[in-house]
């Protein structure tokens, strides 16, 4: 299947700074999901966008789904060591044609971020 | 709690041993999911229900089977024809299938090793 092109695969921080990453794709989607990872354990869902120039917050985070709908960005502020995992965006494409079997989320290959304190 | 529940945490298949992963859901969701997730990588779809006895296969089907009775329960069996089974494996369930607001959850995965 698809894969979503999420940038960038890796990042080593500093605790306290900023982090985005980001997700693009060359279909049109209609849902952009964006998930955290610790090892060992399954995904869990931090941000659900639904519409095209949606910006939602949860926390420190901030995702927003893009104007274009083909891309999707997730920022993490002022990070902390906690924040150290794999993150993953999903999206649900536009088209029935594209997306036959009903509602099937394409993945991004995910984002590993590693905090220093 | 509603939640997902996967069995067991860890599994160890012997050569030529067909094994079952378990997978439950009490959140009365239609659509579950079977993902294959190696080392350093993303996940892959093995198999999807959107209803109860009915399943099509992912992009990586080959060497696994699934059935669903029951709409809480989607076992996924990796047979001896799976020759690299090594993976965690997550299983996933959604909301009503028309709904144009899909999210998909996820429960704590099994980790299956060959011994």
């Amino acid at each position: 299947g698809q894969q979503l092109n999420q940038s960038p695969q890796s990042m080593f921080i500093q605790e306290g700074e900023d982090v985005s990453m980001n997700c693009t794709s060359s279909s049109i989607f209609n849902t952009w999901l964006w998930y955290k990872q610790d090892p060992g354990e399954g995904p869990v869902l931090l941000i659900a966008l639904y519409k095209a120039g949606e910006l939602t917050s949860n926390g420190r985070l901030t995702a927003q789904f893009g104007i274009t709908r083909k891309d999707s960005f997730l920022n993490i502020s002022a990070s902390i060591p906690s924040d150290v995992g794999i993150y993953f965006c999903a999206g649900l494409a536009a088209t029935f044609e594209y997306n036959n079997a009903g509602n099937m989320l394409t993945f991004g290959g995910g984002t590993r971020l590693m905090v220093k304190p | 709690d509603g939640g997902i529940t996967q069995s067991p945490k860890y599994l160890f298949r012997k050569e030529g041993q067909n094994v079952t992963l378990s997978c439950e859901q009490n959140l009365n969701h239609d659509a579950m999911y079977w993902y294959r997730q190696d080392p350093g990588q993303g996940l892959r779809l093995i198999y999807y229900s959107q209803i109860v006895n009915d399943f099509q296969k992912g992009d990586i089907a080959e060497g696994y089977s699934v059935s669903r009775e029951k709409k809480e329960s989607f076992p996924l069996t990796v047979t001896s024809a799976q020759k690299n089974p090594t993976a965690f494996y997550l299983c996933a369930s959604s909301s009503p299938r028309d709904s144009f607001q899909e999210t998909q959850y996820f429960g704590p995965g099994t980790r299956l090793l060959v011994l």
